[in-house]
């Protein structure tokens, strides 16, 4: 299995433009985690899916930020408009909640927003 | 919801000692926590775990205590070397969900 994979690696956009930040978790995995990560507030979760259903979003920060999960294998992350302070690496994480409890993490997208 | 302190914020060892991060969890339903290494520019990565009905679990040079009743679990790292040098996160998870603790910089010096 590829792990996480997340896409892009790395993004530079200016203020207020729209960021979409993407994960495919692992396959058969279950459970899907956003997580943001700064040196100020250290890892975030910000939103957690359970079989495709989004289950707690109380860490999203504001209403600029929005999650999907159309289906088992893909989610998506969005940022509209873009401010500076959401410059951080965006990590993306899965499991298999009826397996183990262990999170399995993506490469992380860095998003820098000028 | 849960609550989850790391201490110390960062840590310097010389190679071959023993390192200990401590962590404090607030949640007495927390049933499950692992700690993560993070290498600079890394994605976290797993290195240890322990459930809420084990007290103590044993990996090579690493291990894991865990005190209910105190709610606090302290991860050991014994012999230490260069490469374990990294940022050290724990986490409890409540709700199905998992809570960070804000990490130690643990540095081994040569």
């Amino acid at each position: 299995d590829a792990g996480v994979i997340q896409s892009p690696r790395h993004e530079v956009t200016e203020m207020g433009q729209e960021v979409t930040l993407r994960c495919k978790p692992i396959s058969g995995h279950n459970s899907l985690f956003w997580y943001r990560q700064t040196m100020m507030r250290g890892l975030e979760l910000l939103i957690y899916f359970n079989n495709n259903v989004p289950i707690d979003d109380s860490g999203m920060p504001e209403d600029r930020f929005s999650a999907k999960m159309p289906n088992a294998s893909f989610s998506t992350l969005k940022i509209q408009p873009s401010e500076p302070r959401d410059s951080a690496v965006y990590f993306c994480a899965s499991s298999s909640q009826t397996i183990s409890y262990e999170q399995y993490f993506g490469p992380g997208t860095r998003l820098t927003v000028t | 919801g849960e609550n989850v302190e790391q201490h110390p914020s960062t840590l310097s060892v010389q190679e071959g000692d023993s390192a200990v991060i401590k962590c404090t969890y607030s949640d007495s339903a927390s049933n499950y926590f692992p700690w993560y290494k993070q290498e600079l520019g890394k994605r976290p990565q797993l290195i240890i775990d322990i459930r809420s009905n084990v007290g103590e679990k044993k990996d090579q040079r690493i291990a894991v205590t865990l005190n209910k009743t105190a709610k606090h679990f302290s991860l050991h790292i014994t012999e230490t070397q260069p490469e374990d040098s990294a940022v050290y996160f724990c986490a409890a998870r409540g709700s199905g969900q998992l809570t960070f603790g804000s990490g130690t910089q643990l540095t081994v010096l040569p």
